[in-house]
């Protein structure tokens, strides 16, 4: 298994550029979340979904938008890019359900800058 | 979201020393889960505490869950260079994290 893939790894965009950062897991987990991390904030929570078609808002959503059509992706949308969306995007999931646990499995993230 | 507090941001300590890292919140937590992250890596769980005045240990790693089920520690018994990252604490349905500590560990 793979486990959590997150692409790209690094990226710059100008403000106003869109893009989309991809996640995909291959456990078949239902619950996936989106953070990112800024110095001193530790991770904060920008989407999650509960399951395919089934998505929420976090802390903070504002700028992001999110989809799950399948269980194994679950991409992020940055919908007119700003400087203060660069930092360090992480996707994770988690089994959830009945005697599945809670462990949340991260992937490596992706470095965004926005200039 | 759920507002959990962790403390202290920063530690430094000399190898052998101990190391703890306290999570608070101001409500009753479900559950609380800990998770470690290396200076560019990402961050891989450690533990899940869910009960009342629970006490796990992994190897040197002592984890507590309050009576109250509204703080947790962590407790690194004689650190060593490989302890060397931020904790984060976690908590809720949706997984709030706490702001994390970072442990430099000082040969």
């Amino acid at each position: 298994n793979a486990g959590v893939t997150q692409t790209p790894k690094f990226q710059v965009l100008k403000t106003g550029q869109s893009m989309t950062l991809q996640c995909a897991q291959d456990m078949n987990h239902e619950y996936m979340s989106w953070y990112r991390q800024d110095p001193g904030m530790g991770l904060r929570l920008i989407h999650y979904s509960v399951g395919a078609g089934i998505t929420d808002q976090g802390e903070v959503p504002n700028g992001y938008n999110v989809s799950r059509s399948t269980t194994e992706d679950f991409p992020l949308r940055l919908l007119s890019a700003a400087p203060s969306q660069t930092s360090v995007y992480f996707c994770a999931s988690t089994p959830r359900g009945r005697d599945r646990g809670n462990e949340q499995f991260f992937g490596p993230g992706t470095r965004l800058t926005v200039l | 979201g759920q507002q959990v507090m962790q403390i202290p941001q920063y530690q430094h300590v000399q190898e052998g020393e101990d190391f703890t890292t306290y999570c608070n919140s101001s409500t009753t937590l479900s559950n609380i889960q800990w998770y470690k992250q290396r200076p560019g890596g990402h961050p891989v769980f450690l533990i899940q505490l869910v009960k009342s005045g629970e006490v796990k240990k992994q190897k040197r790693l002592t984890f507590q869950f309050g009576e109250a089920k509204k703080n947790s520690s962590l407790h690194i018994t004689a650190t060593q260079t490989t302890d060397v990252g931020t904790y984060f604490c976690a908590a809720g349905n949706q997984f709030y994290f706490g702001t994390g500590t970072s442990l430099t560990v000082i040969p």
